[in-house]
């Protein structure tokens, strides 16, 4: 089945520690995303590729980095994680950045700093 | 700009009781919205998705939504809840000024009594 991967589900680092969280798709959808959700709160974007396009949100941190080698793989890179990073980090895909388009998620990667 | 409501951080329903999870929506044209599901320890889930067709939306799992203009609402209902159903529903719109972009409600933790 067409899928989104994310790998691992689960992730433990230490403070100041760089970590990188991995999604891949078998979708081969345009778009890439990457979503942080704190507990008990709604899921908050990060960024985006199309493509090989790059699209910052304007309050994600400059500790938060993404790199999109090719069409499937996405990986977000956490420079140096502190506390507050502490989350689920969700991967999403969607074809185009179309309104009407559907995203489609990833189980997520639950990271946890010490 | 465009947002979500979802009244009520926390809902709980007899098993075969009726589901009615509540979102208002806040736009200036007519809006794209969406319902998503999380389990726990999971990524979202589309239930259904409203794009200007028909305004009763049908989605998986036996979840209608019905889009009201006039009360600027698109409430989720099941006729007859399953224990299965225990998840987080988060209601969400894509803005028109960032067609790649989703903005999700809080979410409602929706808790099913035996």
């Amino acid at each position: 089945d067409a899928m989104v991967i994310q790998n691992p589900r689960y992730q433990v680092t230490q403070f100041g520690k760089p970590v990188t969280l991995s999604c891949s798709q078998t979708l081969n959808h345009n778009v890439m995303y990457w979503y942080q959700q704190k507990s008990s709160q709604a899921p908050k974007l990060l960024f985006h590729y199309y493509d090989k396009d790059f699209n910052n949100e304007a309050d994600t941190p400059d500790n938060f980095q993404s790199r999109r080698p090719n069409t499937s793989f996405c990986f977000l890179d956490i420079r140096s994680p502190g506390l507050g990073d502490a989350a689920m980090y969700l991967c999403a895909t969607s074809r185009d950045v179309a309104i009407q388009e559907t995203q489609y998620f990833g189980p997520g990667t639950r990271l946890l700093v010490l | 700009a465009q947002s979500v409501t979802q009244l009520g951080s926390h809902v709980s329903v007899s098993e075969g009781a009726l589901v009615l999870l509540r979102c208002n929506y806040s736009s200036s044209v007519p809006p794209y919205l969406f319902w998503y599901v999380q389990y726990p320890n999971q990524g979202l889930q589309l239930l259904l998705k409203y794009t200007s067709a028909a305004t009763l939306v049908k989605g998986i799992n036996g979840f209608e939504a019905e889009f009201k203009k006039s009360e600027t609402s698109f409430h989720l209902t099941k006729p007859s809840a399953h224990m299965s159903d225990a998840a987080e529903y988060f209601c969400a719109v894509t803005p028109y000024s960032s067609a790649s972009k989703i903005i999700f409600g809080s979410g409602t933790r929706l808790s099913i009594r035996p």
